[in-house]
């Protein structure tokens, strides 16, 4: 079956800086999407990618897919601590989605 | 948000216990999923159901038991089950089974085997 790999697997950054998470596969994807998951918590979608190339911007959120379709970005801008949790990606077939390892990012003041 | 619940939030259990997931979502979707969520390990898929009949069983132990009663509710029946099985049991629905398409997931239930 498909998978992803998500690097990294864990960041440590001050409020106000930037931060990237990157979703890499081996093979073309149909679509990608973005989930939240805050400590405690369960995922929340945030996005879908379905195009080559395709750029998608949420406020301080900025999600990429590639133009082969096997990588997708999700970078912060200027991150909050509201921004704490793991950032999962995910891509589906007819039955199933399946996620990656996730990128767990901690924001300090 | 209520679009989807599961029951219990916690559950503590022994090996030779039986008990039962329930989800209920609130949302007329057609589609509804339980994953598994343990500690460092990606979102593992369980079962899937469409409008009632299970349309993927992705090799789970047998000691896990899935029922879709009605397009609304799901349950995971669970019995002899070992310490390693001891996870965050996440079910989620979607609109319908297709590609893509936004799942929308339940709080959980964190289920600790002793």
């Amino acid at each position: 079956g498909q998978q992803v790999m998500q690097i990294p697997q864990y960041q440590h950054v001050q409020e106000g800086e930037d931060f990237t998470t990157y979703c890499n596969s081996s093979t073309t994807l149909s679509n990608i999407q973005w989930y939240k998951q805050r400590p405690g918590g369960h995922p929340v979608f945030l996005i879908q990618l379905v195009k080559s190339g395709e750029v998608k911007k949420q406020k301080r959120l900025t999600f990429q897919f590639g133009e082969a379709k096997k990588n997708s970005s999700l970078h912060i801008t200027a991150t909050q601590t509201t921004d704490v949790g793991t950032y999962f990606c995910a891509t589906g077939t007819a039955s199933k989605l399946t996620f990656g390892t996730g990128t767990r990012l901690q924001v300090t003041l | 948000e209520t679009g989807v619940t599961q029951t219990p939030r916690h559950l503590v259990m022994g090996m030779t216990n039986k008990k039962s997931l329930k989800c209920e979502q609130h949302l007329g979707h057609n589609a509804m999923y339980w994953y598994k969520q343990s500690a460092k390990k990606p979102l593992e898929l369980m079962f899937v159901y469409s409008l009632e009949e299970r349309v993927e069983n992705n090799s789970v132990p047998s000691r896990f038991s899935p029922e879709c009663p009605n397009s609304s509710h799901l349950f995971l029946h669970l019995h002899t089950l070992q310490p390693e099985d001891s996870a965050l049991y996440l079910c989620a629905s979607s609109p319908r089974l297709a590609p893509g398409g936004e799942q929308f997931f339940g709080p959980g239930t964190r289920l600790t085997v002793l």
